[in-house]
């Protein structure tokens, strides 16, 4: 089957620098992303989403590129704080069969050194 | 974690036991989710719901069961048959709305076999 899958599964960044999380996706036909972060021993939040039609989504401190060409998905997290340290995880819209369905990769962990 | 709950937020069952893991939602949202995450993997799909009275199996489904009597619940039972129990149980709701669908998560609930 099709599946969201992480380059990286560790990222480890000095606090105030930038953080990109990278993620491909095999499935063309997929519409709609979103970035999910989860700390340890809690349920993912969400963080921003971006649609096929977008190639780039600006939130508050984060970003997300969509490049449909390569089917490449990254986050941009801005001036990266000890509390960015997480798990994030990309999802995958997938919609077919009369639902939709989230397919997500396994992740990459942040870890922020001050 | 939103308007959802989860409970307990951990729980013990003995080999043989069947246990129900509660998951609430005060947000409106039709759709209800249920899933497993192993140590280091993704989530992935147990069950999910559309709607009230209506219920699809995910990618795991066997070994459990759920029942999605009012628009506001969607408990998950892990029988006996479940052979590897242990892990963390997520719940989500989502409002599936012009081709997105995202899904908001509960805190989660870790469950351990003695």
């Amino acid at each position: 089957g099709e599946s969201v899958g992480l380059h990286l599964p560790t990222l480890s960044v000095q606090e105030g620098d930038n953080s990109i999380i990278n993620c491909a996706y095999s499935n063309s036909a997929s519409d709609y992303f979103i970035w999910y972060k989860q700390e340890s021993g809690k349920g993912p939040q969400f963080i921003i989403d971006i649609r096929s039609n977008m190639d780039k989504r600006q939130g508050q401190r984060v970003t997300v590129l969509l490049n449909k060409t390569v089917k490449h998905l990254s986050l941009q997290i801005a001036a990266t704080q000890p509390g960015d340290s997480a798990v994030y995880f990309c999802a995958e819209n997938w919609v077919g069969g009369g639902y939709n369905k989230l397919i997500f990769g396994a992740g990459t962990r942040l870890a922020v050194h001050p | 974690d939103g308007g959802i709950t989860q409970s307990p937020k951990y729980l013990f069952r003995k080999e043989g036991q069947n246990v129900t893991l509660s998951c609430e939602q005060n947000l409106n949202h039709d759709a209800m989710y249920w899933y497993r995450q192993d140590p280091g993997q993704g989530l992935r799909l147990i069950y999910y719901s559309q709607i009230v009275n209506d219920f699809q199996k995910g990618d795991i489904a066997e070994g459990y069961s759920v029942s999605r009597e009012k628009k506001e619940s969607f408990p998950l039972t892990v029988t006996s048959a479940q052979k590897n129990p242990t892990a963390f149980y997520l719940c989500a709701s989502s409002m599936p709305s012009g081709g997105t669908d995202t899904q908001y998560f509960g805190p989660g609930t870790r469950l351990t076999v003695l």
